[in-house]
């Protein structure tokens, strides 16, 4: 079957700009999560939904960071007025109610110019 | 909180020869899962193994093997039978169980599979 997708897959923008990442996670994964990968912080936690709500978003570094997830399925995480620091991979990942195993999906990679 | 450490940046092993890169973990909740995951070049994050805290055999998927160590605290991933394709970043990983939460990650270890 299909696995978790992210959209756009690279995305550039200018500082100062807002930004939307997508992920489609794996048709009845119940539990969703964003993680971000940056050179000098390695992979970090963000947010995990289950369903449609956020039980941790203690890794949301700032404010300026939020995510929303509607039908029990498509989650959005949007920065606004992006930062150079912002610049990272953005992971998604899916999991099955029952599991802890998590399915990530390629990643958007976001550079703040 | 958990803590993930793996000490080997980099690795390299030969083609068909084994390997085994190195993890240990800190934590002091009783129930957890271990994860190992591979990282392309091409960026995607791949699942490869999981053991869980109260498993007591070791966990085996193909080519891919756990050396678990529970009093060590300790998770070893062993690659058998290396291929050029294994070349990749590897994370190992914890979360705890049952309860859906967050993945902690190591810093990752390289593997550079030569000829």
């Amino acid at each position: 079957g299909a696995g978790v997708s992210q959209s756009p897959s690279n995305k550039v923008t200018e500082k100062g700009k807002d930004v939307e990442l997508r992920c489609d996670p794996i048709s009845g994964h119940t539990a969703l999560y964003w993680y971000r990968q940056s050179l000098g912080q390695g992979l970090e936690f963000l947010i995990y939904f289950q369903g449609n709500s956020a039980p941790d978003k203690s890794g949301l570094p700032s404010d300026r960071f939020s995510a929303e997830r509607t039908g029990g399925s498509v989650s959005t995480l949007t920065i606004q007025r992006t930062q150079q620091e912002d610049s990272a991979v953005y992971l998604c990942a899916s999991s099955p109610q029952g599991t802890d195993t998590q399915y990530f999906g390629p990643g958007t990679r976001l550079t703040v110019l | 909180a958990q803590k993930i450490t793996q000490t080997q940046p980099g690795m390299f092993v030969q083609e068909k020869e084994a390997v085994t890169l190195d993890c240990t973990y800190d934590t002091s909740d009783q129930s957890y899962g271990l994860f190992w995951y591979k990282q392309p070049s091409s960026g995607e994050m791949i699942f490869l193994i999981y053991q869980g805290s109260y498993d007591e055999q070791n966990a085996t998927e193909g080519r891919y093997s756990l050396n678990f160590q529970k009093a060590r605290k300790s998770t070893n991933l062993v690659i058998s039978a290396s291929q050029l394709g294994d070349s990749a970043m590897y994370f190992c990983a914890m979360t705890l169980t049952g309860t859906a939460s967050k993945l902690t990650f190591g810093t990752g270890t390289r593997l550079q599979v030569t000829l």
